[in-house]
């Protein structure tokens, strides 16, 4: 079935340093959903990338989808506590099914 | 901002018992969802329910599982003899027509199962 991969799994940065986690597929994807999840809460929309090649930001963090709409990364500049916890790249299967990635892990040590 | 709703919080069960998870999703939404997340680890899709039917299932949702939409406005997840291994915490999502606002996720269910 469809699959995303998602690198690194787990990310340790100094408070200050940047951050990127990657999203991958095998398959042209439609779309592609970026989520937070904070330690212990629910996973929270970010942001949904559709065209080739966009690049949206929300403050200091960056998203973007591959020319090949196969990719897709989200780089956070001058990392801060608050962006800890688990970024999921999601992508839709039939019937809107949500494929997730496994996530990559943040901790900023303060 | 509209919320999914989700009840109750933390549930203990004994192993073989019933449970049901509840959710009210957000009112106008039209695509529900189920999810299960065992601690640390990935998010699962258990079922999507659109136009009051199951549209997917994973294979994770056998015969013990069954979701209603009982009253047009609650979504509910029912397990019929629990496991061990069914111990996680459950989201439920709700989702409007297009997608360009994501999935709105409740804050979950703990399910322990002993």
């Amino acid at each position: 079935g469809q699959q995303v991969m998602q690198i690194p799994q787990y990310q340790h940065v100094q408070e200050g340093e940047d951050f990127t986690t990657y999203c991958n597929s095998s398959t042209t994807l439609s779309n592609i959903q970026w989520y937070k999840q904070r330690p212990g809460g629910h996973p929270v929309f970010l942001i949904q990338l559709v065209k080739s090649g966009e690049v949206k930001k929300q403050k200091r963090l960056t998203f973007q989808f591959g020319e090949a709409k196969k990719n897709s990364s989200l780089h956070i500049t001058a990392t801060q506590t608050t962006d800890v916890g688990t970024y999921f790249c999601v992508i839709s299967g039939n019937n809107r099914k949500l494929i997730w990635g496994l996530g990559t892990s943040l901790a900023v040590n303060p | 901002e509209p919320e999914v709703t989700q009840t109750p919080s933390h549930q203990v069960t004994q192993m073989g018992q019933e449970v049901i998870l509840r959710c009210v999703p957000i009112s106008n939404h039209l695509y529900f969802y189920w999810y299960r997340q065992i601690l640390g680890q990935k998010v699962e899709f258990l079922v999507s329910f659109y136009n009051n039917e199951i549209s997917e299932k994973s294979e994770i949702f056998d015969d013990q599982f069954s979701v209603e939409r009982p009253d047009g406005s609650n979504f509910t997840l029912k397990i019929r003899s629990t496991k061990l291994e069914d111990s996680a915490m459950y989201f439920c999502a709700s989702g409007g027509q297009g997608t360009v606002y994501g999935y709105t996720f409740g804050s979950g269910t703990r399910l322990t199962v002993v």
